[in-house]
């Protein structure tokens, strides 16, 4: 049973629009949540994350917002940029550790 | 920032033979690292818990046999594939928690052939 969820396997925008990328947990246990971008033969590398305590938090270009009662998150760039291409996963981690649980990831393209 | 490293970042085995990965946390100590394998096209899934000081703990369905793991120090983890297979090919990834800074950095992955 995955725990957590990306829907949409790919994305496409144009550039300089809005991508918005989208995450669905189960387990009520998880209190942080984390987006990694992943260019392909390298290892994730860390984008932004949300504690369970809050409902936004912002950095430059990304936003990442979440909806406990729906167990929900999402991650908005804006605008894009073609350099954002890549393959997004979403992680999250209970209390106990550090072990991260991924979700299958989103490939975003983004199209001049 | 914080660095992992990974050591081979590429390889290419005969079926049979045993290869070596190594994990470094350069600027951090960490007493877990955490193993990952991807295939293409799929998600990332944890292997393993490599645990400094003690016996690592495996996923299910991951064979403790096979994927050998050594935290060696407290910025060093191993994993070594056993009588590789063709199945085995695929591309593995490292990461550490830095608890001082709070967050998990992953190494750049190592891909593994086996032929």
């Amino acid at each position: 049973d995955q725990q957590v969820k990306q829907n949409s396997p790919s994305l496409s925008v144009q550039e300089g629009r809005i991508s918005i990328l989208n995450c669905d947990y189960t387990n009520s246990m998880f209190d942080y949540f984390l987006w990694y971008k992943k260019y392909p033969a390298e290892g994730p590398t860390f984008l932004i994350s949300i504690s369970s305590i809050k409902d936004k938090n912002e950095d430059g270009r990304f936003t990442v917002f979440l909806n406990k009662s729906a167990k929900h998150l999402s991650l908005h760039i804006v605008p894009s940029q073609p350099g954002d291409s890549a393959v997004y996963f979403c992680a999250a981690k209970g209390n106990a550790g550090n072990m991260l649980t991924f979700g299958g990831g989103t490939r975003l393209m983004v199209k001049p | 920032g914080a660095v992992v490293s990974q050591h081979p970042s590429w390889v290419i085995c005969k079926s049979g033979t045993s290869v070596k990965i190594e994990c470094r946390s350069l600027d951090f100590q960490a007493t877990t690292m955490f193993w990952y394998r991807q295939f293409p096209k799929q998600s990332l899934m944890l292997m393993a818990t490599s645990n400094e000081g003690s016996k690592a703990t495996y996923e299910q369905g991951v064979e403790k046999d096979k994927f050998l793991i050594n935290h060696a120090s407290l910025t060093l983890s191993t994993l070594t594939v056993t009588s590789a297979h063709p199945e085995d090919s695929s591309f593995y990834i490292c990461s550490a928690p830095d608890r001082v800074r709070g967050e998990q950095y992953f190494g750049p992955g190592t891909r593994l052939t086996v032929t």
